[in-house]
This record gives C-alpha cells, structure tokens and sequence, in this order.
C-alpha cells in the first residue's frame, strides 16, 4: 500500500515564525501535492512538484514555498506564519506512470495553529 | 480553476437508506473522482470515472457523469454508519492537478 506520511499532526506556532511541514511518500511518485483545507472552502491547492527541484505554483501560493530535493520528500514552508494560515495542511502523492491514473494518495494531515 | 459544486453540503440519512450526492464542474475534463473524508483525516479515493463513461460500479457505490451537463452523482446504497464522512469531487487538470468541489457531509444514522 501506498503510504504518505507527514511529520506533524498537531503544530502550534507563533505569529512571524518560520514553519516547516515535511511530507513523505514511499511509492516513488512522480507528483506531489501540497493543500490546505478549511471550512466551506474545501481544499485548495498551494504547490505542486511533478518532479525532483521541480514546483509549480497552485492556486493560493502566497505566504508559502516549497522545497523537493528528493523524490520522496516535499516540504511546505511558511518564511513567516500568520494567524491566517492557521488550517489543515494536506500532502498528497499520485503517479503518471504507475498505478491507477491520477490518483492522489493522501497523508493524514498536520493541524497547524498559528497564535 | 474550475472548481467543483456539490450539492447538496450536508446529508442526514438513516442506516439502509440511499444517499445521493451531486457534483457539477464547469469545463471539460478528462476524469473526474470521488473521494472520502473521515473526520479529521486525509482523503481516500473511491472511484475514477473517464470522460468517455457514463456509469461506474464499485461495490455499494455508483458514479454517473453527464459531460453534457457537466455534472456527476455518486450514489451510495444500503448506507451504513461506517459511510458517515465527507465526500468530495474532483475534476483532474494538467500534471495531474486536482481541483476539488467543497465536498458533501453525510450523516448515516444507525
């Protein structure tokens, strides 16, 4: 099975901090994903790296950057948390050229709270 | 980006019971999914359903697309409280993005 892990459940910061989520995945996907989810918004896409030091931005990538030095591992990072980016942060994995296509495969999320 | 609307926002419904939820989306795609959502959780994919179906089977659950209309229905029967999550559409775009509708709560009852 597929498995994407992320480095944090539970995160609380304080306002100005610089805030690091890390994302792993184990099946040696091309893509990955990072979302944020709140309330009535579903979730929106922030950065997505369709390969190794690839990015791209998503829709909302203001206030945040990426970082893919391996293929395994895509990191989010918050330069300088606000209390608005307090949310829901999802990672996600899927591959172009194995398994079901376009098929995004999901970490549990980390609960970022920014004071 | 073409997000999609789901309709309705939050179902109630008793175990046994068949639960009905809508997507609409507004250009074209080339597949569109289902996932689910238990609370507090990452999503999990149910179905894929190409551009060129117009039905699909998986277990308890159904997915109709209309391209015409751009819209789909994913139909869950024989509900049981274990179906009780969020259920959100998906419409796929270039590299493999997502663009994710606002998702359906859905309460079954047991």
């Amino acid at each position: 099975d597929v498995k994407v892990t992320q480095s944090s459940r539970y995160l609380v910061k304080r306002t100005g901090e610089k805030v690091f989520l890390e994302c792993v995945q184990d099946m040696d996907h091309e893509n990955m994903f990072w979302y944020r989810q709140d309330p009535g918004l579903g979730l929106r896409l922030i950065y997505f790296s369709y390969d190794v030091k690839m990015k791209e931005k998503g829709d909302i990538p203001e206030g945040y950057s990426v970082s893919r030095e391996k293929k395994e591992r895509f990191s989010l990072i918050l330069e300088s948390a606000s209390t608005n980016q307090t949310s829901m942060y999802l990672c996600a994995s899927s591959s172009r050229l194995a398994g079901p296509p376009d098929t995004q495969y999901f970490g549990p999320g980390t609960r970022l709270t920014v004071l | 980006s073409q997000q999609g609307e789901e309709d309705p926002q939050a179902l109630s419904i008793q175990e046994g019971e068949n639960a009905t939820m809508n997507c609409s989306y507004k250009t074209s795609i080339n597949n569109l999914q289902w996932y689910r959502q238990n609370s507090g959780r990452g999503l999990v994919h149910l179905i894929l359903i190409r551009s060129n179906e117009r039905e699909k089977h998986s277990g308890r659950l159904r997915v109709t697309l209309d391209t015409s209309k751009k819209s789909s229905s994913l139909l869950i029967t024989a509900s049981r409280a274990a179906d009780t999550a969020s259920y959100f559409c998906a419409m796929r775009g270039s590299y493999g993005k997502l663009t994710f509708g606002q998702g359906t709560i859905l309460t079954v009852h047991p």
